[in-house]
């Protein structure tokens, strides 16, 4: 069956610091691949997706390139800021509304 | 305006209670789902429901049981519960290309 598989958290950084959140994911045919966010004590909030391969989805200075020669959709910014501290899920799903298949998230802890 | 909402927000109870979480979008959306979160944050799908019609239901004891009264409620009934169902759920509901959208969870307490 489908799967996905991030790094595992947490995950420290300073203020300003590079993130990358790898992802890779294993499933049949071509799913699109989301990444979504979780602030402490709130719900799942959609932060990007892609729908093919070679999409980058962005948003709020995340980026994530849908890779399907490396089976990869990695989570990169290039300055993190404080407010970023949350726990970060990559997510794969196909057409019909199946319903999603999520990674374990990755807890990321930014420092002033 | 809440695109999808869920009551209560926090339920604590004792083991084998009855207890219901409900939710509602209000996206029109035609698809919904309840996802189960466990203490390491591991996210699970329970059920989804298209149009008020039942199609995925994973591997989930029958003490829960969902009731779709139309297509923007989707509410989860747990019969006698137990101190392994203590999470956090959330209700999800999307349109096309899987975009879900979440409710800001319920999170169960059993004693």
């Amino acid at each position: 069956g489908d799967s996905v598989t991030q790094m595992e958290g947490p995950v420290t950084l300073s203020e300003e610091a590079f993130l990358t959140i790898n992802c890779t994911y294993t499933a049949t045919g071509y799913p699109s691949l989301f990444w979504y966010v979780q602030y402490p004590g709130e719900g799942l909030q959609l932060l990007l997706k892609a729908t093919k391969a070679d999409d980058k989805g962005s948003n709020k200075g995340f980026e994530a390139t849908y890779r399907k020669e490396t089976t990869s959709f990695h989570l990169e910014k290039g300055s993190v800021q404080v407010s970023d501290s949350a726990v970060y899920f990559c997510a794969l799903g196909h057409s019909g509304n199946t319903p999603l298949v999520f990674g374990k998230g990755t807890r990321l802890s930014v420092i002033a | 305006d809440t695109a999808v909402s869920q009551t209560p927000k926090y339920l604590v109870t004792q083991m084998g209670n009855d207890k219901s979480i409900k939710c509602e979008q209000n996206l029109g959306h035609d698809t919904m789902y309840w996802y189960k979160q466990d203490s390491k944050k591991f996210l699970k799908i329970m059920f989804s429901y298209n149009n008020k019609e039942l199609i995925i239901n994973e591997t989930v004891p029958n003490r829960f049981s969902p009731k779709s009264p139309d297509k923007a409620h989707l509410n989860l009934h747990i019969n006698s519960l137990e101190l392994g169902d203590s999470a956090v759920y959330f209700c999800a509901s999307s349109l096309d290309r899987n975009e879900q959208y979440f409710g800001p969870g319920t999170r169960l307490t059993v004693t």
